[in-house]
């Protein structure tokens, strides 16, 4: 079954505990993105890769860290977390990056975050 | 940037109900897709749809990219189709950046 998958779902830490929030994709797609979600924020792209070794900031990238070593994976990382990082994240995924081809993104389960 | 709104913000519906939500944007668009939101925060899509119509069970869309806007019908609605739809754009001349709109919040009732 072709997915995105996230983990973990839930997660509470403590400020200053660093701590990383897996993504994994099983479409071969070449375009991967984090988004965060925030009550009358709506949902905003904290950074996006376009393939293996190719990263760049989003909207909101203060606070996170990403890698894509392999095509698959794209792991967030929040290196010191403060509880302004509270949100619902999600991994999204597209066969491409540049909105020419215009592809479909497809969205993992999210991961509820809680810095306290 | 380009502007996504979406119409009514808020809808309660009788189970059975028939709706019609809408989503504006503010300049070209390549594609347009529609999410549903469910009551765990899980982000269901719903429709790829750039232009025309497509239909899913109970579900379809419509988008009319030349007028820069897109419906998504729902009938005969059901409890489970409670939660919050948005509508997201991409971005055109750019990488593949989802714009989102403020969501519809929808409760069905039995």
């Amino acid at each position: 079954e072709a997915q995105v998958t996230q983990n973990p779902r839930y997660l509470i830490t403590v400020t200053g505990k660093k701590l990383t929030v897996t993504c994994s994709q099983n479409m071969n797609h070449e375009y991967m993105s984090w988004y965060r979600q925030d009550p009358g924020l709506g949902l905003r792209q904290i950074y996006y890769s376009m393939n293996v070794e190719v990263t760049d900031k989003g909207d909101v990238p203060e606070g996170y860290k990403v890698s894509r070593k392999e095509k698959r994976n794209f792991p967030l990382i929040l290196e010191s977390p403060s509880p302004n990082q509270t949100s619902l994240y999600f991994c999204a995924s597209s066969l491409f990056a540049f909105s020419g081809a215009g592809t479909e993104a497809f969205f993992g389960q999210g991961t509820r975050l809680t810095v306290v | 940037g380009i502007q996504v709104e979406q119409s009514p913000p808020d809808l309660i519906l009788q189970e059975g109900a028939n709706s019609t939500l809408r989503c504006n944007f503010s300049d070209s668009v390549n594609n347009l897709q529609w999410f549903h939101q469910n009551p765990w925060g899980q982000l269901i899509n719903l429709f790829y749809i750039p232009s025309g119509t497509k239909q899913n069970g109970r579900l379809s869309a419509t988008t009319v990219a030349t007028e820069r806007y897109s419906l998504l019908y729902i009938s005969s609605s059901q409890t489970t189709d409670s939660g919050v739809y948005f509508c997201a754009v991409y971005v055109s001349g750019g990488y593949n950046k989802l714009i989102f709109g403020a969501g519809t919040r929808l409760a069905v009732h039995p």
